[in-house]
């Protein structure tokens, strides 16, 4: 089946700095949302793009559709503590069973005061 | 809060045995998914349900089964558990059947822990 490479698998940095990960498909998708999970939460949406090259911004984070509509990057800028969490990266298709969101393994952020 | 509940928080069973995992969708949501999530496997979609009627089928194992009552709680029956069933479960809830906007809400999760 299809399957998102997300990379990295984990980031420690210091707050205030920038943070970047990006996820990479075999194949296309009509839609690439990026998830956070706070610890001992459920994955909440972040952002979500729907065409090929659109850039998004959600406050301090910003997230773009890869014009191959292969991959997808998210960047948090001047991070913060509360940035701590696991970011998932998700493709969607359209139509029949295609339409479960596949998820990326997740990026791990840990954020040094 | 989500406005997905998902019961139990936590469960502590022996392998072989069959347990059940409930969720509530959002109110007016009518699309149920089940995600479970593992250390090394991230987060697997399972079963999806709309309107009480199954819709899409992932990588769920014949020992699993789901389904979707008339008032749109779901609830997913794992059977002759074994050790590496032991993961996080979650719920998640649409409006509509294929979460055309890709937004789905999570539950806070049941973590199975099969010993």
């Amino acid at each position: 089946g299809q399957q998102l490479n997300q990379s990295p698998q984990s980031m420690f940095i210091q707050e205030g700095e920038d943070v970047s990960m990006n996820c990479t498909s075999s194949s296309i998708f009509n839609t690439w949302l990026w998830y956070k999970q706070d610890p001992g939460e459920g994955p909440v949406l972040l952002i979500a793009l729907y065409k090929a090259g659109e850039l998004t911004s959600n406050g301090r984070l910003t997230a773009q559709f890869g014009i191959t509509r292969k991959d997808s990057f998210l960047n948090i800028s001047a991070s913060i503590p509360s940035d701590v969490g696991i970011y998932f990266c998700a493709g969607q298709n359209y139509g029949g069973s295609q339409g479960n969101l596949i998820f990326g393994k997740g990026t791990k952020l840990s954020v040094k005061p | 809060d989500s406005g997905v509940t998902q019961t139990p928080k936590h469960l502590i069973t022996a392998t072989g045995q069959r347990v059940t995992l409930r969720c509530s969708p959002r109110s007016g949501d009518l699309s149920v998914y089940w995600y479970q999530q593992s250390l090394d496997q991230g987060l697997q979609f399972l079963i999806q349900y709309y309107n009480g009627e199954e819709r899409a089928k992932g990588n769920i194992l014949e020992r699993f089964s789901a389904q979707q009552f008339p008032d749109l709680h779901s609830e997913l029956n794992l059977s002759s558990l074994e050790l590496g069933d032991s993961a996080l479960y979650f719920c998640a809830s649409s409006v509509r059947s294929l979460a055309n906007t890709g937004e789905l809400f999570f539950g806070e999760g049941s973590r199975l822990t099969v010993l």
